[in-house]
Parts: C-alpha cells; sequence; structure tokens
C-alpha cells in the first residue's frame, strides 16, 4: 500500500472551513485515496473517497492534485463534533481494507 | 439496518487467560477485517474474512491469534493466553462484494484490557 503522510495536528475555529492535507507520493494509477475519521474512543467512520476527479459528499470535499500526489480534505464549516482525528489512506477498489492506517491528523475545533 | 456489531464492548482478562472477540457485520456483508489499534496509534489490518474462508492473515500474528467467520454467526477474534502486550482496541469492519467501489463500515470496537 501507498504510504500516505499528514500533519498530527491543527486546529480550526468553529464555523470556519477546515483543510486537511495529505500527501501520498506513491500512489498507483487504480488506487484510491479514502478519507475516514475516529471520533474518540468510537470506530472510524468512512467520510470520501476518490480516484483523479474531485468528490463531494454531505459531510465533505476531497480535492485531488493533478498528479495525483497530494489531496486535501474540506469540511467547510467545521463545528465542535467534528474534533477527532482524520486519517487519509490510500488502497484499491472493490472493498479490501487491507491497510493500515497512519497515525492521521488530530483535528481540534475550537470554539 | 443495525451497523456492524461488535461485542463485549470492553474485556478484562488475566494474563493466560483466553479472549474472544465477536463480530456481527451489516446485513448483506460477506466481507469482514479485524484491525488492531495499540494506544496512541491508527488501526493495523490483521485479518480478512469471507463466509467460512480467511483471506489474507498476513497482519496477524503467528501465534495465539485465530479468527473466524462461519457459515452461521458472528466473526470470532480468538487470542489464547493473552498477555499484557495484547491490550489494545480491537475493531471490526464489514464490506459488501469485492467486485465495487466500496466503503468499510466499522464497529464501536472491543477494549480488551490485561491485567
Amino acid at each position: 500500500d501507498a504510504k500516505t503522510t499528514q500533519p498530527p495536528s491543527m486546529d480550526c475555529a468553529e464555523g470556519r472551513a477546515a483543510n486537511l492535507p495529505c500527501n501520498h507520493s506513491t500512489i498507483s494509477g487504480n488506487e484510491y485515496v479514502y478519507w475516514y475519521r475516529q471520533i474518540h474512543s468510537q470506530g472510524p467512520q468512512y467520510i470520501i473517497h476518490g480516484l483523479k476527479n474531485n468528490e463531494t459528499n454531505e459531510m465533505a470535499s476531497l480535492i485531488i492534485t493533478e498528479d495525483r500526489k497530494s489531496s486535501t480534505l474540506i469540511l467547510p464549516h467545521a463545528t465542535l463534533r467534528d474534533t477527532a482525528v482524520y486519517y487519509c489512506i490510500v488502497g484499491n477498489s472493490g472493498g479490501y481494507q487491507k491497510v493500515t492506517f497512519g497515525t492521521g491528523t488530530k483535528l481540534q475545533v475550537i470554539p | 439496518n443495525a451497523g456492524v456489531m461488535q461485542n463485549p464492548r470492553h474485556l478484562v482478562r488475566r494474563r493466560g487467560q483466553e479472549a474472544r472477540l465477536r463480530c456481527s457485520p451489516m446485513k448483506g456483508h460477506s466481507h469482514v477485517y479485524w484491525y488492531r489499534q495499540l494506544p496512541e496509534e491508527g488501526l493495523k489490518f490483521m485479518v480478512y474474512l469471507q463466509k467460512e474462508n480467511i483471506i489474507d492473515e498476513s497482519g496477524m500474528p503467528k501465534e495465539r491469534f485465530s479468527a473466524e467467520f462461519p457459515k452461521e454467526g458472528p466473526s470470532i477474534l480468538r487470542i489464547q493466553q493473552v498477555v499484557r502486550g495484547d491490550s489494545a482496541a480491537y475493531f471490526c469492519a464489514s464490506s459488501p462484494n469485492w467486485d465495487r467501489v466500496t466503503e468499510a463500515f466499522f464497529g464501536q470496537g472491543t477494549r480488551l484490557t490485561v491485567v
């Protein structure tokens, strides 16, 4: 699996956009970028995924650079409930999640 | 549609005992994955199972750990002769068919404490 690099922590003011970066410079052509988050003591929660086009759903937007070596997860209006560890991982399609989550980015939303 | 159910949520075992962790996948899901999360670390893949088959157990320790997903009933992760280093949160995830782009849904985890 391709390795990802994320900043260990970030702060964001409540109501502002949270932009979480991820580097995945060794991603291969058929690998997707997935984002999950883990709120304290809970199981990881799927947020969004993409291959090369930008994606948006009710939770977030995913911006993938043209060379696919990096991506940014955008939470448009962060709330206190968005405080969590955010994991960026890469993996193949088909639901086979043989990946190891890194240590992620700990996002703290500040009131 | 109930989510992925894991039980127990918390499990305390003395060193040398056996720990048995259960995972019931979402309805219609036939693929189960187990992960371990040590304190202050990310989740690490352990094993991937389909009904009655172990597909990939490359992340599972060779000794004392085993997993099964029988035709009927939940998936079981079994740890024999537990040691303090086995203390961790164990998460199960499930997904539907292999041949779709999909996302794994995770359970709430079992927190194993070995005393």
